[in-house]
């Protein structure tokens, strides 16, 4: 069985300030990673992934992620924030010949000004 | 531009009342989701369909049932309404090979159930 766990269900961080939310994961076979983000009122989109090979995956608006297999996480970092990143991450898991995604119970991420 | 679409952003309903929620998408994908989303809860899925007229349940398929008659359509239906599905559903369709397509969302449903 797979599952998701992200540690913290709320994060403020001040503008330009750097910032890590955490992702750890648990799984019996190969897994295929992945950052979600939701902004206020909207569905989800699709931040990043890690399907295989490069272990450090960017997203375009500099956010990055690294799998990291030893301590099964998949942290999402960026250096420096913007108030525009206001919003919910949630990480995900899926599997090799799985149609199933395992979502955490996601990140509130407040951008202060 | 790929899109995903509800049929209805806000709804009210009555407990006892028979619910109906419409997903299309435009982009010819196989597999189509219906996820609910509580706070601290994260999206948990109701169902899944793999192909027209296929469907799986997925974690929490209980009030619920779905339809898929044509590939771009899916529908989550809520046989009679209570007020434990007061939630946000969220719609979901992906191409690509299982388990590493990019899942594209609608902007959800918010259920309000009275």
């Amino acid at each position: 069985a797979q599952s998701v766990t992200q540690l913290d269900s709320q994060v403020p961080v001040f503008e330009e300030a750097p910032v890590e939310l955490r992702c750890n994961y648990s799984s019996s076979v190969s897994v295929y990673l992945f950052w979600y983000v939701q902004y206020p009122n909207q569905g989800l989109q699709l931040l990043l992934k890690y399907l295989s090979g490069s272990t450090l995956v960017e997203s375009i608006n500099g956010f990055e992620a690294e799998f990291n297999k030893s301590q099964t996480s998949f942290h999402l970092r960026k250096p420096s924030v913007h108030i525009s990143d206001t919003a919910e991450y949630f990480c995900a898991v899926s599997g090799l010949g799985t149609y199933k995604y395992i979502f955490g119970t996601g990140t509130r991420l407040k951008v202060l000004a | 531009d790929v899109k995903v679409t509800q049929s209805s952003r806000y709804l009210v309903k009555r407990t006892g009342e028979k619910v109906f929620l419409e997903c299309v998408q435009d982009m010819d994908h196989e597999n189509m989701f219906w996820y609910r989303q509580d706070p601290g809860l994260g999206l948990r899925l109701i169902y899944f369909s793999y192909d027209v007229k296929m469907k799986e349940k997925g974690d929490i398929p209980e009030g619920y049932s779905v339809s898929r008659e044509k590939k771009e359509r899916f529908s989550l239906i809520l046989e009679s309404a209570s007020t434990n599905q007061t939630s946000m559903y969220l719609c979901a369709s992906r191409g690509g090979g299982a388990g590493t397509g990019e899942l594209f969302f609608g902007e959800g449903s918010r259920l309000t159930v009275l």
